[in-house]
Formats: C-alpha cells, sequence, structure tokens
C-alpha cells in the first residue's frame, strides 16, 4: 500500500525556521496537505495543493515541492505553532488517500 | 457556517456492535464527500474511507475495508461509521471530515472526534 514518509520529530527555537518534510513516490503526480493538531482537538489544515495557504492560517507557514518530497516551512516559529503536522495526500491514481506519520514538533 | 457534529463517546464490549454518527449543518451535504479517520491512542491520522451522500458511492481503505462499515443517510444529512463486532484494537478516536471539494484529495472541515473505547 502505498506510503507517506515523515521525520517524527523536528526541533526549533522561537524565531528560528522550521522545515518538515513528506517523501512519496505518487507526490509528483498528486497535490500533497498539510494539517497542523495540537492535543485533544482535531486536525487544521494549514497548506493545501502542495503550497496554498488556507484563509486565516498565517503566513509564516508555507509549502513546497520538489519530485517526491513536499516541504512545510514555518517561519519565524512560535510557541504556539508547538503541534504535530500530518502531509495527506492521494495514491497515484487518485482513489486511496493516506496520511505521514506524522511529526512532532518541538519549540524549544 | 460549516458545521460537523458527531455523536457522543462510547464505551463498548469485545464482540460488541457500533454505529457513531456524523451530522453535517451549514452546507448541501448531498454534494460533498464525507470521511473517516482514526486515530489510535498516542498514534497518527489513519484514513479509512469515504462517502459521496448524494449516490452513496463509497470507498475504503485496503487497510479498513471488511472491517467497518460507512454509511450516508441523506434524509438527516448525517454519515455514519459501523462496526458489527468490535475488538480492543478498535480503540481509538474517530474523526469525520468534510471533502473540500470533488477534484481535490482533502478535508476542510472536521467534526470534533468520537472516542471509542473496546474493553472487556
Amino acid at each position: 500500500s502505498y506510503e507517506l514518509t515523515q521525520p517524527p520529530s523536528v526541533s526549533v527555537s522561537p524565531g528560528q525556521t522550521a522545515r518538515i518534510t513528506c517523501s512519496g513516490d505518487a507526490l509528483p503526480k498528486q497535490y500533497a496537505y498539510w494539517y497542523q493538531q495540537k492535543p485533544g482537538q482535531a486536525p487544521v489544515l494549514v497548506i493545501c495543493k502542495d503550497s496554498e495557504r488556507p484563509s486565516g492560517i498565517p503566513e509564516r507557514f508555507s509549502g513546497s515541492s520538489s519530485g517526491t518530497t513536499v516541504t512545510l516551512t514555518i517561519s519565524g516559529v512560535q510557541a504556539e505553532d508547538e503541534a504535530d503536522y500530518y502531509c495527506q495526500s492521494a495514491d497515484s491514481s487518485g482513489t486511496y488517500w493516506v496520511f505521514g506519520g506524522g511529526t512532532k514538533l518541538t519549540v524549544l | 457556517e460549516v458545521q460537523l457534529v458527531q455523536s457522543g463517546a462510547e464505551v463498548k464490549k469485545p464482540g460488541e456492535s457500533l454505529k457513531i454518527s456524523c451530522k453535517g449543518s451549514g452546507f448541501t451535504f448531498t454534494n460533498y464527500w464525507i470521511g473517516w479517520v482514526r486515530q489510535m491512542p498516542g498514534k497518527g491520522l489513519e484514513w479509512m474511507g469515504i462517502i459521496y451522500p448524494g449516490d452513496s458511492d463509497t470507498r475504503y481503505s485496503p487497510s479498513f475495508q471488511g472491517q467497518v462499515t460507512i454509511s450516508a443517510d441523506k434524509s438527516i444529512s448525517t454519515a455514519s461509521l459501523q462496526w458489527s463486532s468490535l475488538k480492543a484494537s478498535d480503540t481509538a478516536m474517530y474523526y469525520c471530515a468534510r471533502r473540500a471539494t470533488v477534484t481535490t484529495n482533502h478535508f476542510d472541515y472536521w467534526g470534533q472526534g468520537t472516542l471509542v473505547t473496546v474493553s472487556s
């Protein structure tokens, strides 16, 4: 079955830039999406179609794509950005969706 | 305002059946796919499947095919997830979510989650 691979954890100091990667063979063909999940809360979409920012999401959140890897970048990280981040996409046919394993962002 | 309101927490015994629900409001329910996502304790998100209430077209993740049933009742704008025989390993938080558009593969609105606990 199709898989998306993320690093389990990323740590940054406040004000620094955090980059979270997500790799998958079908990413050149299928868009990737990023969700933020804080403890006890439902996920929230922060990036769609690789690099678009939904309404209400701070400008410090951005996304990019290169080949089989997509990257979520958080510039000027704030304490409130500490959360789990999940990439999500679909297999090459677009029939089955999949989430990455998630990355815990720690703000030191 | 778009809302997905899920049914309350459940505590069940192994072997029991269960149906949890997700009621949509603030949008035309029959025009949007509704999906289900599992999150086991301390673990990540898992896509279970998705249904189009307009015609009940349903797709399941291979990991969940045959393990659960996804259904929808468009007359009451409600999607459901059911089990015929629960296992302890079904203990998890279950989220419903709305597919943003028919041409994009992501969720834009999520329910608050339903915690299912299966224990003898």
